[in-house]
Order: C-alpha cells, then structure tokens, then sequence
C-alpha cells in the first residue's frame, strides 16, 4: 500500500496561472520535504516541515510555497509558474530525529503550456 | 559543485553483478543511502549504511563502505531487466535533515 501518496501523478497549467499539488502520508511522520527534480538530475530540496515548523532552502523562488493544515498533508502551491518550473515534483517524509531515511511518493509531473 | 559524486552510466548483461560507486564529502558522523528511481517514479530506498559500518547485505544487494577514500558502492547480484533504472546515491550529515544526492547513475540491464 502506497505510504506517501501525491496527487495528481500528472498535472498540467498555464503559464501564470497558480497551482497546487497535494501529498499526503499514511507513515504518521513528523517531516514531510518537497523536491523539485529536472530531467536527468537529482532531486533538489525546496523546503520541508518539521511538524508545523516551516524550512525554506535560501534558494527556493518566492513563486514557491508550502502549508502543512496538518500532520497527513502538505501542498505545493505556485503562483505564477514558469515555463522553467515543468518538473517532476516529489514528496517525501521521514520520522522525529536527525538522519531519518526519507521515503518519497510517486511525483506528480507539472507542466506549463 | 555537488558534495556526492556517482558514476553517470552502467551497463550490465541480465544475469551478471552490478557495482554502482559514489564518493561522498568528509564527515565524521554520516548516514549514506542508496535510491532507486524508475522512469516517470518516485525514489524508492533501497537500503542504507552508517559510515562506522563496513559492509550491509540485504538479499541480492551489497553496500560496501571504505572510509578511508570516503568510498561507497552498491553491488546489485544476479542483475535483471527490472534493475533497469537511476540509482542515487545520497547522504545526511549528522545534525541535518537535508539529503545530498549524487547526480545519479543510470544503469542499463541488457539480455
């Protein structure tokens, strides 16, 4: 049974135009992280929460944002995507404590028309 | 410039043993993961190993440590055609939550 469970698997928008991507988790885990991933490249960090506690990375876009209602879900909300932010966006979580493996859900691929 | 370094590229015959190899910065207290991702997936952990560790085997998978050239690789025995995928390679430093990833290794399992 899927643990991290991200919706849509495939999203598309226009450009400018905001959109939000849903995870959620059935783990029960204190930190949930976003990722965003570029063909052939590794997942780069955007921010994550640990508990309601919100870490940005210095070099996320203010287009980025994030909120965690509670302890199952997190979004990814951008406001005014750009053609560079199609990706492949990926959630992941991991329990209290430092050094935690993190476990990630199946993405969902944003496009930009 | 990246703290894990991988590899870009292996390609194995079906039946035979894969060895994918990393090297990782200078730390004192570090925990080293390897992941898998497959086309259009998410990352899937495989297994990880603690840098005070050697050696971990799980099943058909063998992670190996050399500390002292800060050295990781990930043996994969008797490849199949569903091993076809990236491995990352990625690491914790001890008082942080941020993964480091190497850039990936894309292995390629031909019959």
């Amino acid at each position: 049974d899927a643990m991290v469970i991200q919706n849509p698997r495939y999203q598309v928008t226009q450009f400018g135009k905001p959109v939000t991507l849903s995870c959620s988790q059935t783990l029960n885990h204190n930190v949930m992280y976003w990722y965003q991933q570029k063909s052939s490249q590794a997942p780069k960090l955007l921010f994550h929460y640990y508990d309601k506690d919100f870490n940005n990375e210095a070099d996320t876009p203010d287009n980025f944002q994030s909120r965690r209602p509670n302890t199952s879900f997190c979004f990814l909300d951008i406001r005014s995507p750009g053609l560079g932010d199609a990706a492949m966006y990926l959630c992941a979580t991991s329990s209290k404590g430092l050094r935690q493996p993190q476990h990630f859900g199946d993405g969902t691929r944003l496009s930009i028309l | 410039g990246e703290d894990v370094e991988q590899s870009l590229f292996l390609s194995v015959r079906e039946g035979d043993s894969s060895v994918i190899n990393c090297t990782y910065t200078d730390s004192s207290s570090t925990y080293l993961y390897w992941y898998k991702q497959e086309p259009g997936a998410g990352l899937q952990l495989l297994t990880y190993i603690f840098s005070n560790m050697d050696m971990k085997q799980d099943q058909r998978l063998t992670v190996l440590l050399n500390k002292k050239d800060k050295h990781l690789s990930l043996r994969i025995a008797d490849t199949q055609t569903g091993d076809s995928a990236i491995y990352f390679c990625a690491e914790i430093h001890d008082n942080d939550y941020k993964l480091s990833f190497g850039a990936g290794t894309t292995v390629t399992v031909r019959a």
